[in-house]
């Protein structure tokens, strides 16, 4: 079982939806939660940080953790074509301890105006 | 300029080449890596470098050879590679260790190996 399970889409929505982007993860260990999202030809840029289970908002973006679940949601109210980008999560299981962050593929989604 | 640079951004190069990959951070951060990004599969670390020091290798070929020369920059030398090796390479940097779970990416070396 891979460490980090992403779905990698591509996923195409109509403007205005909202989107769930997902990841499962089988390290318990795991406590910090990120999404980046990466423009085409651009890198990746932090877009959510939540630390252990809860939910994180800001804007139009929630961020949701699952820790029992080992399940980590990503949520884009009323969807713009801007949002059209690829989606990554990441984790690591010690605050900026040894242990490097684990990817997962990233999910590319589409917002069609 | 501001944030993470990289250059070049696109390279193509023969398997008998030898070419570098430079990236630059205006961040004042402490920390660098780089990383690998291909198709279909999560970003893969490569090195670490804390303070111009080393500190991660996570069992890159020898063909891969980074070099840390002071805080903000960072190469990385190619040399006799093979076209598997063709991916976007991306540079990132936090301010220490402590903080590499908010890393500030550049925006990649496209790189093509013939």
């Amino acid at each position: 079982q891979k460490e980090v399970e992403q779905d990698p889409g591509p996923l195409s929505v109509p403007e205005g939806a909202i989107v769930s982007l997902n990841c499962t993860y089988s390290n318990s260990a795991f406590q910090y939660f990120m999404w980046y999202r990466q423009y085409s030809r651009k890198g990746p840029e932090l877009l959510m940080y939540t630390y252990s289970s809860g939910n994180k908002e800001d804007g139009r973006f929630t961020a949701q953790v699952d820790k029992s679940s080992k399940y980590i949601s990503l949520f884009i109210r009323d969807s713009q074509p801007s949002d059209s980008a690829t989606y990554l999560c990441a984790m690591g299981d010690t605050q900026g301890g040894s242990e490097k962050l684990v990817f997962g593929k990233g999910t590319k989604l589409t917002v069609n105006p | 300029e501001t944030g993470v640079t990289q250059t070049p951004r696109h390279l193509v190069m023969g398997m008998t080449n030898k070419k570098s990959l430079k990236c630059e951070q205006h961040l004042g951060h402490n920390a660098m890596y780089w990383y690998k990004q291909s198709a279909k599969k999560p970003l893969e670390l490569m090195f670490v470098y804390s303070l111009e020091e080393r500190v991660e290798n996570n069992s890159v070929p020898s063909r891969f050879s980074p070099e840390c020369p002071n805080s903000s920059h960072l190469f990385l030398h190619l040399h006799t590679l093979q076209p598997e090796d063709s991916a976007l390479y991306l540079c990132a940097s936090s301010q220490d260790l402590r903080g590499r779970d908010e890393q500030f990416f550049g925006p990649g070396t496209r790189l093509t190996v013939l």
